[in-house]
């Protein structure tokens, strides 16, 4: 049985870029959510996916945007970056939607904003 | 909107000290209230989910206990392999997203 992988690890880019990072689920999970955790905070949801289709979003701007494909893999594509979106990005996969029992995370990208 | 207080923020105990960390949390109606340990440049781990007043969960040495304002993580007797940060979030029920609302976590450090 697989994990849950990111990737990149780590990640630099500069102000006003965009991002795109990449996670898989854990086989047989159909349902992906995406969390920031910035330093010495617990994570923030962004927005989850089920079945190819946002299935609920926290309080982040439309510049924050995803994708699940037919695999059940995502992307989070991030726009206009800011300082402020430097941290650690947080990938969950579970059997269920709407069921939070047992979030499996990776390891996450460490983001860095210059 | 959904609020969860972690207490301490850290933690520093000997070996074979046993301690509590509290979750404190106010949220429109409880679908479920979680605890994860993160180990340093890890994802959060699952521990535990309670879902009722007066529910209680244990593993190893660790158990975990809800009330209606709050819920406890006790630890028993540590060992140096439980240093983490452990993280409580709570689930809202009543629609919506399904996200998860996460404390700051209680940074645990047990030392030999």
């Amino acid at each position: 049985e697989t994990g849950v992988t990111q990737s990149p690890t780590h990640l630099i880019k500069t102000r006003g870029q965009q991002v795109t990072l990449r996670c898989s689920s854990q086989s047989g999970h159909n349902t992906v959510s995406w969390y920031q955790q910035a330093l010495g905070q617990g994570p923030q949801f962004i927005f989850q996916y089920y079945r190819e289709e946002e299935n609920g979003r926290g309080n982040f701007p439309p510049r924050f945007s995803g994708l699940q494909f037919p695999n059940y893999s995502s992307e989070l594509n991030v726009n206009a970056l800011e300082l402020d979106d430097s941290a650690l990005y947080l990938c969950a996969s579970s059997e269920n939607r709407g069921i939070n029992e047992k979030l499996f995370f990776g390891s996450g990208t460490q983001l860095s904003v210059l | 909107e959904d609020q969860v207080t972690q207490s301490p923020e850290a933690l520093r105990l000997q070996e074979g000290e046993s301690s509590s960390l509290n979750c404190s949390y106010t949220v429109s109606g409880l679908r479920g209230l979680f605890w994860y340990r993160q180990d340093p440049g890890k994802g959060p781990e699952f521990l535990f989910t309670l879902y009722s007043a007066g529910e209680e969960k244990e593993k190893e040495r660790l158990k975990a206990t809800l009330t209606k304002k709050e819920s406890f993580l006790h630890i028993t007797a540590p060992k140096p392999e439980d240093s983490a940060t452990y993280l409580c979030a709570v689930q809202a029920s009543g629609g919506g997203a399904d996200g998860l609302t996460f404390g700051k976590g209680t940074h645990l450090i047990i030392q030999p």
